[in-house]
């Protein structure tokens, strides 16, 4: 009940192109579900966030979509570019004493020039 | 800027040798998380610092230590390193309960084991 399921695990994509990568959870005290970025060799970085309450939040190319009846979530990448290769986590918070989260186990995506 | 630092970025040790890595912030958050990344995984939480507060989860094994001097730093000491603690280690921030969940990343040590 503690999982969060991420697909693809793979994802080639062309520039110019959609990139959509999903995740499902069981939890529903999960309240905070973060998509991370990470470049090889580089620590995640936190891309965009969206809270149970709201069913879309959007930054510049990046859109999070959120359907909290059937618990999934996904991160949707606009304009693909290449220098947007890299791989996503998604992650679910829960509050156990402080915030934790729960990863997802990644999506490598690659956007072809 | 604000930033979460840590340092070697790269570290060789031998099998059994202690090794500590290190992890500062200035963010001046209350919570400092430290996770287990290895090869194409996800990261994997061993453990966090609640200001003072250590709190260790269930299955991190006990070669696994942490100390936290003060609200900056925050250390990781793997006391007897074998083979299979070879990894990327994370160190994390995050401001704690009534706050926002974010959490803050710096860009790692990758551990070596001979």
């Amino acid at each position: 009940q503690q999982q969060v399921k991420q697909s693809p695990q793979s994802l080639i994509v062309q520039k110019g192109g959609i990139s959509i990568i999903n995740c499902a959870y069981e939890n529903t005290a999960f309240d905070y579900f973060p998509w991370y970025q990470q470049f090889p060799g580089k620590g995640p970085a936190l891309l965009i966030a969206i809270r149970p309450d709201v069913s879309e939040k959007k930054e510049g190319r990046f859109t999070i979509s959120f359907n909290k009846s059937a618990k999934q979530f996904s991160l949707h990448i606009m304009d693909s570019q290449p220098g947007d290769s890299a791989t996503y986590f998604c992650a679910a918070s829960i509050l156990s004493g402080t915030y934790k989260y729960i990863f997802g186990t990644g999506t490598r995506l690659k956007v072809l020039a | 800027d604000a930033m979460v630092i840590q340092n070697p970025r790269y570290q060789v040790t031998q099998f059994g040798k202690p090794v500590t890595l290190s992890c500062s912030q200035t963010l001046n958050h209350n919570v400092m998380y430290w996770y287990q990344q290895k090869s194409s995984q996800a990261p994997k939480l061993l453990f966090h610092y609640y200001d003072k507060d250590f709190n260790n989860e269930a299955d991190t094994p006990d070669n696994f230590q942490s100390r936290r001097p003060n609200t900056s730093f925050c250390f990781l000491d793997i006391r007897s390193p074998g083979l299979g603690d070879a990894a990327m280690y994370l160190c994390a921030t995050g401001r704690g309960t009534g706050y926002s969940p974010a959490q803050h990343f710096g860009d790692g040590t990758r551990l070596s084991i001979l």
